[in-house]
């Protein structure tokens, strides 16, 4: 069965610093993986995802993550925090096997607040 | 691209009515859509996965009659609340699965269910 824990449920970073949101995973296949951001009372909004080609993925709004298959991880991160960075961070995995169960498994979130 | 609306944003209702949220896929066909709930500072809790054509698969504890949904186009899910009570109040979240390259969900913005 998959799994996807992300370790620190709150973060907190000073405005221009190093974002490292943690994620790891377990799966018996190779994953695809996925970060969403949920601003409040709104939606999630896909950040970026691992289909198993580059394994350095980058997304929207100066994100990026790294699959490391031998750590079971996709670490989110990002150079310089924004304030509009804080926000809800969701990682989650899926199987590409899955056929028509194409859920996602998610991890329980990281409250990201940044600092001025 | 890969825009999922939901109607209303925020609904206010009486204990013991019926209430309907719409989600469309606006600018791409989704043959599968998911409904979520998500209480306050939580993840989000994978309802039903809605087929375009057949019935929606229901998450295990999650009373089918009580939340009826109706896929019936490449574009458009329901989900009813049926005779609501305070405790079904919580966002409520869809998806539209892109598939393809990954099969990426593409979320709504969700709708606010207060039931009084």
């Amino acid at each position: 069965a998959q799994s996807v824990t992300q370790l620190g449920s709150h973060v907190s970073v000073s405005e221009g610093a190093l974002v490292l949101l943690r994620c790891n995973y377990s799966s018996s296949v190779p994953p695809y993986l996925f970060w969403y951001v949920q601003y409040p009372n709104q939606g999630l909004q896909l950040l970026l995802k691992y289909t198993s080609a580059a394994t350095l993925v980058k997304g929207i709004n100066g994100f990026e993550a790294e699959f490391k298959k031998s750590e079971t991880s996709f670490h989110l991160t990002k150079p310089s925090a924004h304030m509009s960075d804080a926000a809800e961070y969701f990682c989650a995995v899926s199987s590409p096997n899955a056929g028509n169960n194409r859920k996602l498994i998610w991890g329980l979130g990281t409250s990201l607040a940044v600092n001025p | 691209g890969a825009v999922v609306s939901q109607h209303p944003s925020w609904v206010i209702c009486k204990s013991g009515t019926s209430v309907k949220i719409e989600c469309r896929s606006l600018d791409f066909q989704a043959t599968t859509m998911f409904w979520y709930r998500q209480f306050p500072k939580q993840s989000l809790m994978l309802m039903a996965t809605s087929n375009e054509g057949s019935k929606a698969t229901y998450e295990q504890g999650v009373e089918k009659d009580k939340f009826l949904i109706n896929h019936a186009s490449l574009t458009l899910s329901t989900l009813t609340v049926t005779s609501a009570h305070p405790e079904d109040s919580s966002f409520y979240i869809c998806s539209a699965l892109l598939a393809g390259a990954a099969d990426t969900q593409y979320f709504g913005p969700g709708t606010r269910l207060t039931v009084l």
